[in-house]
């Protein structure tokens, strides 16, 4: 399968907590990236983090890569009922982006 | 900022038919777009590249005559799901990557039903 894998499957938290996501992917890339996905919508593009960074921070997202390990987590810090939404990895290697299994992020108010 | 148009945002259609679905960029040129295909509570699955002005580039598994691409200008593809069958339904998505921005801009999305 061309597809990395991302974990938890499904995340439940309160308003006002942190939600870690992580991402697993199978080949060299150029950057990972991190999408959200609304309900039936498109994707949004929320970061991009080179090959060659370890960590980058964007507003409430911190991202962090492990080459080495092939690995890649998403932290949302003082999440909100909006933040409620699917989110995805996305490993870009010879310009074409292959996507993570995805994580279904539940913010409860 | 950059945006990618997508229509229909909704089609259903018989069993057999074919249906044609639009990716434009409103605001920056395209030499390259993607189409991916999406089953519900799943990941996104790249399709093809579909490349202004040359053929498309399909992933391993896709059907080139069932999923017919072109890119005839530099700010529009089309995706053309031809003989389509219920298996068909799924929502498809399509992208493009503006120059000057670093992630890829997608479309709203096209849901087709195929009944």
């Amino acid at each position: 399968s061309q597809q990395g894998e991302e974990d938890p499957q499904a995340l439940s938290i309160q308003e006002g907590e942190n939600a870690t996501m992580n991402c697993s992917y199978k080949t060299s890339i150029n950057n990972l990236q991190w999408y959200r996905q609304n309900s039936g919508r498109g994707l949004v593009h929320l970061i991009l983090i080179r090959s060659n960074e370890r960590e980058k921070h964007s507003g409430r997202l911190r991202v962090t890569l492990d080459t080495s390990k092939k690995s890649s987590s998403l932290l949302i810090t003082a999440s909100r009922a909006a933040d409620t939404a699917s989110y995805f990895c996305a490993s870009e290697g010879g310009n074409k982006l292959v996507f993570g299994a995805g994580t279904i992020l539940r913010v409860k108010s | 900022g950059a945006v990618v148009s997508q229509h229909p945002s909704r089609v259903i259609c018989k069993s057999g038919t074919s249906v044609k679905i639009e990716c434009r960029s409103l605001d920056f040129q395209a030499t390259t777009m993607f189409w991916y295909r999406q089953f519900p509570k799943q990941s996104l699955m790249l399709m093809a590249t579909s490349n202004e002005g040359s053929k498309a580039t399909y992933e391993q598994g896709v059907e080139k005559d069932k999923f017919l691409i072109n890119h005839a200008s530099l700010t529009l593809s089309t995706l053309t799901v031809t003989s389509a069958h219920p298996e068909d339904s799924s929502f498809y998505i399509c992208s493009a990557r503006p120059v000057s921005v670093y992630g890829y801009t997608f479309g709203s999305g096209t849901r087709l039903t195929v009944v």
